[in-house]
């Protein structure tokens, strides 16, 4: 199975609520990404966040890591319909590659 | 726009036709990456090129070539396809090969193999 899983696969919410998506891993990391995919096009960095790091912002994204339980979750506060996209978590492992996860597909209902 | 401009956008191709995926970045990086995108998989790293020089090859079948001119360029020379390799296929770069660098993605090419 792959390094990075997310959770859900799919979330769908209103205008104005938060999205929660979630994302676990197998081995240990030096960092872990989130990227964002609009449809049919290609992935944009969101934020990185570094291992020995357990909160970090930017805008309306808040991440979390959590190395004890090899999770990481992405926060989209009031979430706008703009948002709607898929959201990938990516690790880097030592010496390694970026490994991405499936992917959570949020929508986000006006 | 990320920076990074991938040509064309759709491909539709035969299982013997020959044809070639074109990745630019003017982002001035140094690592260009090439990555296959298929219905309910993870994204797969195909080649990684650091300074016009393969670095990595993710046991890509070899009906798949790749080739890095420059530093700004990276193709991908297609015979012979499979239809299962009907996928998006993106194309990355970032400064260096470190992967603690950001990697700027291309909007990618659909292909379809009949």
């Amino acid at each position: 199975s792959q390094q990075g899983e997310e959770d859900p696969q799919a979330l769908s919410i209103q205008e104005g609520e938060n999205a929660t998506m979630n994302c676990s891993y197998k081995t240990s990391i030096n960092n872990l990404q989130w990227y964002r995919q609009n449809s049919g096009r290609g992935l944009v960095h969101l934020i990185l966040i570094r291992s020995n790091e357990r909160e970090k912002h930017s805008g309306r994204l808040r991440v979390t890591l959590d190395t004890s339980k090899k999770s990481s979750s992405l926060l989209i506060t009031a979430s706008r319909a703009a948002d709607t996209a898929s959201y990938f978590c990516a690790t880097e492992t030592s010496g390694s590659r970026l490994t991405f996860g499936e992917g959570t597909q949020l929508t986000v209902n006006p | 726009e990320t920076g990074v401009t991938q040509t064309p956008r759709h491909l539709v191709m035969g299982m013997t036709n020959k044809k070639s995926l074109k990745c630019e970045q003017h982002l001035g990086h140094n690592a260009m990456y090439w990555y296959k995108q298929s219905a309910k998989k993870p994204l797969e790293l195909m080649f990684v090129y650091n300074f016009k020089e393969q670095t990595e090859n993710n046991s890509v079948p070899s009906r798949f070539s790749p080739e890095c001119p420059n530093s700004s360029h990276l193709f991908l020379h297609l015979h012979t396809l499979q239809p299962e390799d009907s996928a998006l296929y993106l194309c990355a770069s970032s400064p260096r090969t470190r992967f603690t660098d950001t990697q700027y993605f291309g909007p990618g090419t659909r292909l379809t193999v009949l």
